[in-house]
């Protein structure tokens, strides 16, 4: 069925860096919009990042800019998120998101999520 | 940024009732304002669009109104599935923010 499914999280330390993935499946990934979603334990979900449906278009939240970098491989159904200078704060469940065709921007498919704790 | 303040913050309730969970956005937002359900562990499920709008699959018993900063979600009979935490989130420009989750509880 359509999903994306999310991979790459775990423990890092302060300061490093990480490649988080998310791979897309049953649907015409290069068609949409995709989008990154954080929520710290315990806490709400915060907006990370988005990236066109041809990549060209990419934009970030304050507390990731400068240090995240999202991207995507059309060609392998395939949504990125390399995360670098890495800070405790960074710590929580990332989901990659997808962002229906309609007009009315909302978020249609979400997966399971992949845990990144920085300690 | 665009602010989106929730309220409550937590809710309890019982099996049949009628809830209501309010958001203000912290300028207008038109229409452009999303409903989430979030369970334990899970991801976050899309309910309403545009402010109004059922997602499909969605039971009717969910509905959404509003329109520039005040907005609301209704549930009107609970049921057990239903307790959750829920999210607004806007849509009218990046970034995309949620407001900070409303608890809903079984009383």
């Amino acid at each position: 069925q359509v999903q994306v499914v999310e991979s790459g999280g775990g423990v890092v330390q302060p300061g490093r860096s990480l490649r988080l993935s998310c791979a897309a499946s049953e649907f015409t990934f290069s068609a949409y919009t995709m989008h990154w979603v954080r929520q710290a334990p315990g806490k709400g979900l915060e907006w990370v990042a988005v990236v066109s449906y041809n990549g060209n278009s990419k934009y970030y939240a304050d507390s990731v800019k400068g240090r995240f970098t999202i991207s995507r491989d059309n060609s392998k159904n395939t949504l990125y998120l390399q995360m670098n200078r890495l800070r405790a704060e960074d710590t929580a469940v990332y989901y990659c998101a997808r962002q229906w065709l309609l007009p009315e921007i909302a978020f249609d498919i979400w997966g399971q999520g992949t845990k990144v704790t920085v300690s | 940024d665009i602010q989106m303040t929730q309220s409550p913050s937590s809710l309890s309730a019982s099996v049949g009732d009628r809830v209501t969970i309010t958001c203000r956005a912290s300028q207008s937002i038109s229409r452009y304002l999303n409903w989430y359900q979030q369970k334990p562990g899970k991801a976050p499920k899309l309910l309403i669009y545009a402010a109004s709008s059922l997602q499909s699959g969605v039971p009717s018993r969910f509905s959404g109104s509003g329109s520039g900063t005040d907005f609301t979600l209704s549930i009107s009979s609970l049921q057990p599935e239903d307790f959750a935490t829920y999210y607004c989130q806007q849509s009218n420009s990046s970034p995309y923010t949620f407001g900070q989750g409303t608890k809903l509880e079984i009383k």
